[in-house]
């Protein structure tokens, strides 16, 4: 069964300061997603950027990007430039195999400070 | 602007109650899904749908029923809620079997006095 495992419940990032937030995975498949996804205060869940695990290159959004190492089922979100509505819960995701849904990470709150 | 909408943004209901939390899309989406946000525990699949009248559990069924009559609208049953389903309820939709193109509805906290 695939996991996804995110040991960072909470951190703090100044505004315009870098912030990496960590996410490791296990699958024995050799297709799927993985996906960063922010849930601000108001509740509404917004995709943040995708990766395609046959990609090499790691995908980019703007002032967000991702780390992505296939080998060592790794996955961390960079955020540049942080700014006050960055603040959220981000939930790494992932997706594939036979199931044919998405299996959440538990999540890091992320604040921003002034 | 395309939009899952739920029914209730707060519920609080007691226990022994049947509860029926709505969710409504305006995509034509084919499948639809139930999770609970807990903390610490992120977002787990209570139900999905595929097409209208047909329903698969997730990972968490136990306690919950599913009705979807129509394409847009699928509804999560509490039969007799409890205090352990005090929880965030958040429905999404999309349109293919597929990782992406998920759009979620702003969730319903419910709690079970």
């Amino acid at each position: 069964a695939q996991t996804v495992t995110q040991s960072q419940p909470e951190m703090s990032v100044q505004e315009a300061e870098t912030v990496t937030l960590s996410c490791t995975y296990d699958t024995s498949e050799s297709d799927y997603y993985l996906f960063w996804y922010k849930q601000p205060p108001s509740r509404q869940m917004i995709l943040v950027i995708r990766q395609e695990a046959y990609k090499q290159q790691n995908a980019t959004e703007n002032r967000f990007s991702v780390n992505f190492q296939k080998a060592a089922k790794s996955f961390s979100l960079k955020i540049s430039d942080s700014q006050l509505g960055d603040a959220a819960m981000y939930f790494c995701v992932f997706y594939g195999g036979a199931t044919n849904k998405l299996i959440f990470g538990t999540g890091t709150l992320l604040a921003v400070q002034p | 602007d395309v939009k899952v909408t739920q029914s209730s943004r707060y519920l609080v209901k007691r226990t022994g109650e049947k509860v029926f939390l709505e969710c409504v899309q305006d995509m034509d989406h084919e499948n639809m899904f139930w999770y609970r946000q807990d903390p610490g525990l992120g977002l787990r699949l209570i139900y999905f749908s595929y097409d209208v009248k047909m329903k698969e559990k997730g990972d968490i069924p136990e306690g919950y029923s599913v009705s979807r009559e129509k394409k847009e609208r699928f509804s999560l049953i509490l039969e007799s809620a409890s205090t352990n389903q005090t929880s965030m309820y958040l429905c999404a939709s999309t349109q293919a079997r597929r990782g992406y193109g998920y759009t979620f509805g702003s969730g319903t906290r419910l709690t079970v006095v």
